[in-house]
């Protein structure tokens, strides 16, 4: 069964520094997100991409982060001078169209540990 | 204020017995809503969906979803102990997109 895929699995920092983080969505899926999950903590939307540019973001998708899909299978999360606060679980997903009833599929993750 | 909430558990059920799990929202354009697990430390894997009221059947899972009164449900019947893992309710609103609104989740755990 097609997977969204998430590298690397486990990213270490300090803090201050830059971190991107990759996906490779299923392939014959055109809308991409970006979730997070804080230990312990619920998973927050950050972020959707469609047709090369972002359809909605959250509060917490500030000026520090940033979304690319350099190539037509890569989708990443770019973090800026990373903070402390910003360690947590990072949830790829992608779904095949638009629409508030598409389900969407999520990656393993990559857990962003910020020293 | 989107919420969604649920009990956070741990819910114990035993090997065999139905487990039901719930999840209410707060806001009525809520238009869809899903049922993820996840095993700890793993990434949320998609259950089932459902967007009308009423129930929807797959294998041993049943979603109940009831507009009026704003919760959704998942009932798990046979439950066996992989079934133990964190669900997670996610929903969507009509008015923002595709972004889901997830619940803390609900931890279950089912005893052999």
């Amino acid at each position: 069964e097609p997977e969204v895929t998430q590298t690397p699995s486990h990213q270490v920092t300090q803090m201050g520094q830059e971190v991107i983080l990759r996906c490779v969505p299923i392939s014959n899926h055109l809308y991409f997100y970006w979730y997070r999950q804080i230990l312990g903590q619920k998973v927050e939307f950050l972020v959707s991409f469609y047709n090369n540019e972002i359809s909605e973001k959250s509060e917490i998708f500030d000026d520090q982060f940033s979304v690319e899909r350099p190539d037509g299978s890569n989708f990443t999360l770019k973090i800026r001078s990373t903070k402390l606060e910003d360690s947590a679980m990072y949830f790829c997903a992608s779904s095949s169209r638009t629409g508030g009833n598409q389900p969407q599929h999520f990656g393993d993750g990559t857990r962003l540990s910020i020293l | 204020q989107k919420e969604v909430e649920q009990n956070s558990g741990p819910l114990s059920v035993p090997e065999g017995a139905i487990a039901s799990l719930n999840c209410t929202y707060s806001d009525r354009g809520s238009q869809s809503f899903f049922w993820y697990r996840q095993y700890s430390g793993k990434s949320p894997e998609l259950i089932m969906f459902i967007y009308s009221n009423g129930d929807k059947e797959d294998g041993r899972f049943t979603a109940q979803l009831n507009k009026a009164s704003q919760y959704v449900s998942l009932l798990i019947r046979d439950s066996q102990p992989s079934d133990s893992a964190t669900y997670l309710c996610a929903v969507t609103i009509s008015n923002t997109g595709n972004q889901f609104y997830f619940g803390t989740g609900t931890s279950l755990t089912v005893i052999p």
